[in-house]
């Protein structure tokens, strides 16, 4: 099993660019989170898909967007970048239900210049 | 909202010794309780978790207790070695939706 998996694992961009992230849950995952990390803080929920549809969503801005796919897989998509989006980005997959472990891929890391 | 708070930020103790990491929870709701290390350039290991109707949970060198009543959690790592040496987050997520909220970390360091 591989695991959550994440591309690319680094990535550097402009302001003001469009940025896509990709992530692959681990089998057997149905649910997939996304979270952004700032340099010495905690991760930070995004939003999270099930079932192709955004199920819950954070405190982050409409630029932050995603996608689902029929195979679980999920893209987090970023608009209009800034310099503050400078981050590690993770996704974390679980299965159905609101008592599972959920775990996480390796990030990836995005700079923004 | 809902908020996790842990301390401390920093936490140096000698190979052998324990450490311990505390952490509040503000949201009553909240039923799950994961803990996990995060090595640098790599993304968040689960090391144990802990559920609300459990009040300890012990796994070799690992521990952890919950106190629903005062909404606190604690990390017991004992005999700490060199590869204990990382960051730790506790969490805690809801019953009423899937969002896992993070505390701030603590930066472990083992000392020789």
């Amino acid at each position: 099993d591989a695991g959550v998996t994440q591309s690319p694992t680094h990535l550097i961009k402009t302001r003001g660019q469009q940025v896509t992230l990709r992530c692959s849950p681990k089998s057997g995952h149905d649910t997939v989170s996304w979270y952004q990390q700032a340099l010495g803080q905690g991760p930070q929920f995004i939003f999270q898909y099930y079932e192709e549809e955004e199920r819950q969503r954070g405190n982050f801005p409409d630029r932050f967007s995603g996608h689902q796919f029929p195979n679980y897989s999920s893209e987090l998509n970023v608009n209009a970048l800034l310099l503050g989006d400078s981050a590690l980005y993770l996704c974390a997959s679980s299965p159905t239900g609101l008592d599972t472990e959920a775990f996480f891929g390796q990030g990836t890391r995005l700079t923004v210049v | 909202g809902e908020n996790v708070e842990q301390h401390p930020s920093t936490l140096s103790v000698q190979e052998g010794d324990s450490a311990v990491i505390k952490c509040t929870y503000s949201d009553s709701a909240s039923n799950y309780f994961p803990w996990y290390k995060q090595e640098l350039g790599k993304g968040p290991q689960l090391i144990i978790d802990i559920r609300s109707n459990v009040g300890e949970k012990k796994d070799q060198r690992i521990a952890v207790t919950l106190n629903k009543t005062a909404k606190h959690f604690s990390l017991h790592i004992t005999e700490t070695q060199p590869e204990d040496s990382a960051v730790y987050f506790c969490a805690a997520r809801s019953g009423r939706d899937d969002k896992i909220i993070f505390g701030k970390g603590t930066r472990l360091h083992i000392l020789p």
